[in-house]
């Protein structure tokens, strides 16, 4: 299986508040796991990115959290702020493909 | 990482015409790739375009109706043939894997909208 479901579809955060998304993979041959931050008419953008020898990244008030028993991993958004509102992708990729979960629409509540 | 410039940005062109998209990045790569966003969906791969050969479709996508060009290691073109409003979407195109960071830079997309 290829998939890699994503939640919650949307997320709306009071600012301040923690924003945390959810993504599960199935194939254990994965060694990337991003997460690209798209707005609006733009590309999406590389946020942060884990491998799977690492439980936890952090890079400012980003942090992704990985559980690679359960197959898991988690996009953590300390502080969320208005300016973080976007719509959120997880991927998982070995070599040149990368599956993309579904999205979710973050809004931060000024 | 690379840097991946996209044109147009944007076009609403009429049913029944073609559009051609143009993909150009700052350094020599291998594979190039394009995806579609259809609204409010995630990104579905389109094909992979090595230079040299012919481009890889994934399932569901054929070349008569997205004929891709890769001229050389910086540049790839992907067309939509014979528009329809079902292929409103944002087009973008991405790069191969960066071998220090492992990750995937986009263009910043081609909105398009067939009426």
């Amino acid at each position: 299986q290829q998939q890699v479901k994503q939640s919650p579809q949307s997320l709306i955060v009071q600012k301040g508040g923690i924003s945390i998304i959810n993504c599960a993979y199935e194939n254990t041959a994965f060694d990337y796991f991003p997460w690209y931050q798209q707005f609006p008419g733009k590309g999406p953008a590389l946020l942060i990115a884990i491998r799977p020898d690492v439980s936890e990244k952090k890079e400012g008030r980003f942090t992704i959290s990985f559980n690679k028993s359960a197959k898991q991993f988690s996009l953590h958004i300390m502080d969320s702020q208005p300016g973080d509102s976007a719509t959120y992708f997880c991927a998982a990729s070995r070599d040149d493909k990368i599956i993309f979960g579904k999205g979710t629409r973050l809004h931060i509540l000024p | 990482s690379a840097v991946i410039s996209q044109k147009p940005s944007r076009d609403i062109c009429q049913r029944g015409t073609s559009l051609t998209i143009q993909c150009q990045v700052d350094s020599q790569v291998t594979m190039m790739f394009w995806y579609r966003q259809q609204p409010g969906q995630s990104l579905t791969l389109i094909a992979t375009a090595n230079q040299g050969s012919e481009a890889t479709y994934e399932s569901g996508f054929v070349i008569d109706k997205f004929p891709i060009s890769r001229p050389n290691l910086t540049f790839s073109t992907l067309t939509v043939s014979n528009m329809s409003p079902e292929d409103s979407s944002i087009y973008l195109c991405s790069v191969e894997r960066d071998p220090s960071s492992y990750g995937y830079t986009f263009g910043s997309g081609t909105r398009l909208t067939v009426v």
